[in-house]
């Protein structure tokens, strides 16, 4: 099994400010990596394809980056609306997901 | 828009049983491979299983081969989660969410869940 580990694992960034958020993978996914945004008492939505596409919809200010075993999702000006809990997925050998950063308002 | 809405989340009995169902609209659901992912309590994602469009590609974690089954009606614009001989480590979220065109890979709409919590 792929293991994902994500850093930190709590992250506090005040509004404005860049969040820098971390994955790696215990081998390499190649580009096959995937971020997801969670929200309290909402569907999970999808960020980030491919290590660096953002998905439909998606911000500009949300930006991925990486390849291999390391990997990176930044947002540029954090909002209001992005202080949720965030996910990498990789997909390059069936599914595992990390275990989580939490961005929080500082 | 695309909705996913999932069901049949109980309270059941460690060897119980539950089917889950996941409603889709507003894509065409036959061209899609779909698949179940769960977070148990306070817990990451785990994904459970997916189906290809047609069903003739279905794959399961370990963790509940032999005991889940899934399945699809594009007649009915739905997947299905059989759980079968559940233990109290089954006990999460379910989600169903929707894969691409030609394989799982990455899952770009998500259901809001339902509860399945395996206790005596």
């Amino acid at each position: 099994e792929i293991v994902m580990t994500q850093s930190p694992a709590t992250l506090s960034v005040s509004p404005g400010e860049r969040a820098t958020l971390s994955c790696r993978a215990s081998q390499s996914v190649s580009s096959n990596l995937a971020w997801y945004q969670q929200k309290r008492g909402q569907a999970l939505r999808l960020l980030i394809y491919d290590a660096s596409t953002r998905a439909t919809g998606i911000p500009a200010r949300f930006s991925g980056s990486g390849s291999g075993t390391e990997f990176t999702l930044t947002i540029s000006s954090l909002q209001s609306e992005d202080f949720a809990v965030y996910y990498c997925q990789q997909y390059n050998y069936y599914y595992t997901f990390g275990q989580g950063t939490k961005l929080e308002i500082k | 828009q695309v909705q996913l809405v999932e069901s049949g989340g109980d309270l059941v009995k460690p060897g119980g049983c539950l089917r889950l169902s996941c409603a889709a609209s507003g894509f065409t659901f036959s061209d899609y491979y779909m698949t179940w992912i769960r977070q148990a309590p306070g817990k990451g994602l785990e994904w459970v299983s997916y189906i290809s469009s047609s069903a003739n590609s279905i794959y399961y974690a370990d963790s509940v081969k032999g005991r889940f089954t899934i399945s699809r009606d594009n007649a009915k614009n739905s997947v299905y989660l059989q759980m079968n001989s559940l233990r109290a480590e089954d006990t999460a979220v379910y989600y169903c969410a929707r894969g691409s065109i030609t394989r799982a890979a990455h899952f770009d709409y998500w259901g809001q869940g339902t509860l399945v919590t395996v206790s005596s």
